[in-house]
């Protein structure tokens, strides 16, 4: 299986502030990585796919990049809304796994 | 617009069974292949199941493989997710999403969820 590793775990941050979230493969994953946005009590939702094609109705402050084995989710200027908990998500291979996630707090 | 609703989550007891749906609406249910995904409390997010949208193609995490079965519906725009054997492990939020495929493939939308509680 391929282990898929969130840094940090938590983070602590402020309005406006650039944010960015790392996540490590365990071997190449190609650009098979999706990032997803969830708030407490309710469902992930799709923020990246791909490693860096923006989801249609998600604000241009996310971003993603990278390829192989090292992924990053970058927020520009972090909005009240943004506070939320993080996870990557691996496509490549059956299992498909996630990473720990990472919450992000004021 | 597009929506998934799971229902059927509920408290059973350890060895017990349950059977999970998922409604799907406002897109062409038979042309996806769909998932279930799990997060126990407080816990990050597991992967369960897929099955293609003619159900030819199957695949299971290890944590369940021989105890739970998915199925679908196609004329009733629904998935299922039978399973049996239920463990205290087994204990979490279970959603369905559907796959998106691109380069990747991703989920998107997931449902609500629905809250299975294995307890004695």
């Amino acid at each position: 299986d391929i282990q898929m590793t969130q840094s940090p775990s938590s983070l602590s941050a402020s309005v406006r502030d650039r944010v960015t979230i790392t996540c490590r493969a365990s071997q190449s994953i190609s650009s098979y990585l999706n990032w997803y946005q969830q708030k407490p009590g309710k469902a992930p939702k799709l923020l990246i796919y791909d490693a860096s094609s923006l989801q249609s109705g998600v604000p241009s402050r996310f971003s993603g990049s990278g390829s192989g084995t090292d992924f990053t989710l970058t927020i520009s200027s972090l909005q009240p809304e943004d506070f939320a908990t993080y996870y990557c998500q691996q496509s490549y291979s059956i299992p498909y796994t996630f990473g720990q996630g990472t919450k992000l707090e004021i | 617009e597009v929506q998934l609703v799971e229902s059927g989550g509920g408290l059973v007891k350890p060895g017990g069974s349950l059977r999970l749906s998922c409604a799907a609406s406002g897109f062409t249910f038979s042309g996806y292949t769909m998932n279930w995904v799990r997060q126990a409390p407080g816990k990050g997010l597991e992967w369960v199941s897929s099955i293609r949208s003619s159900s030819t193609y199957i695949n299971y995490a290890d944590s369940v493989k021989g105890r739970f079965i998915i199925s679908r519906d196609n004329a009733k725009n629904s998935l299922y997710l039978q399973m049996n054997s239920l463990r205290a492990e087994d204990t979490a939020v279970y959603y369905c999403a559907r796959a998106v495929v691109g380069v990747s493939n991703w989920f998107d939308p997931w449902g609500q969820g629905t809250l299975v509680t294995v307890s004695s």
